[in-house]
């Protein structure tokens, strides 16, 4: 089983949708999470971290669920420069050894 | 402007040859680095992590001898790809971790290696 799973999709939606990601960890003792956005072949560039509680900034929305080992990414009002491949990312054992999903592909169309 | 650089952003070489990827740190000490591989359409798979003044620790399955890292400075870490064969045509990309506390972070841009 992989450390961290996601669905690859791709996520085909119009502008202005809301689309969800989700991700599941293996690791229980997992200590932080991160979604991270990647571009065509380029680096991937840290969107959020993922706290506890819960975080939003602007548009985007994360949320952990520990007891579920379960991580989510929402974006409301899906614009088209969102289309990107979105990254799941886990420090499973809190050394900055981060763990990286395969990735959730999203299209947005005009 | 970027915080960590590595260069050669691309490059083609013949199956046989060496091929090696700088990673700098720019603006702060880097510590410790961290060398990922992406094949396409995959995730980034941890390959080896690095310490300055010590040897790399591989990941399992990657063949130490064949991909020589090297961090002999804080701000400076190279990835040898030897003998390289075309199965090794990926994007390799570096992560650094440094600065007063520790706990700056930064990619590389990434380099993406063909081999022919």
């Amino acid at each position: 089983r992989k450390e961290v799973e996601q669905d690859p999709g791709p996520f085909n939606v119009p502008e202005g949708a809301t689309v969800a990601f989700n991700c599941t960890y293996s690791n229980s003792a997992s200590q932080s999470f991160f979604w991270y956005r990647q571009d065509c072949r380029k680096e991937p560039k840290l969107l959020m971290s993922v706290y506890s509680s819960g975080n939003e900034d602007g548009r985007f929305t994360a949320q952990l669920n520990r007891a579920s080992q379960y991580i989510s990414l929402l974006i409301r009002d899906s614009k088209l420069s969102d289309s990107a491949t979105y990254l799941c990312v886990v420090d499973s054992s809190n050394t900055g050894k981060l763990i990286f999903g395969q990735g959730t592909t999203l299209q947005v169309k005009p | 402007g970027a915080v960590v650089s590595q260069h050669p952003s691309w490059v083609i070489c013949k199956s046989g040859t060496s091929v090696k990827i700088e990673c700098r740190s720019l603006d702060f000490q880097a510590t410790t680095m961290f060398w990922y591989r992406q094949f396409p359409k995959q995730s980034l798979m941890l390959m080896a992590t690095s310490n300055e003044g010590s040897k790399a620790t591989y990941e399992q399955g990657v063949e130490k001898d064949k991909f020589l890292i090297n961090h002999a400075s804080l701000t400076l870490s190279t990835l040898t790809v030897t003998s390289a064969h075309p199965e090794d045509s990926s994007f390799y990309i570096c992560r650094v971790r440094g600065g007063a506390r520790g706990n700056t972070i930064y990619f590389g841009e990434g380099s993406w290696l063909t081999v022919v």
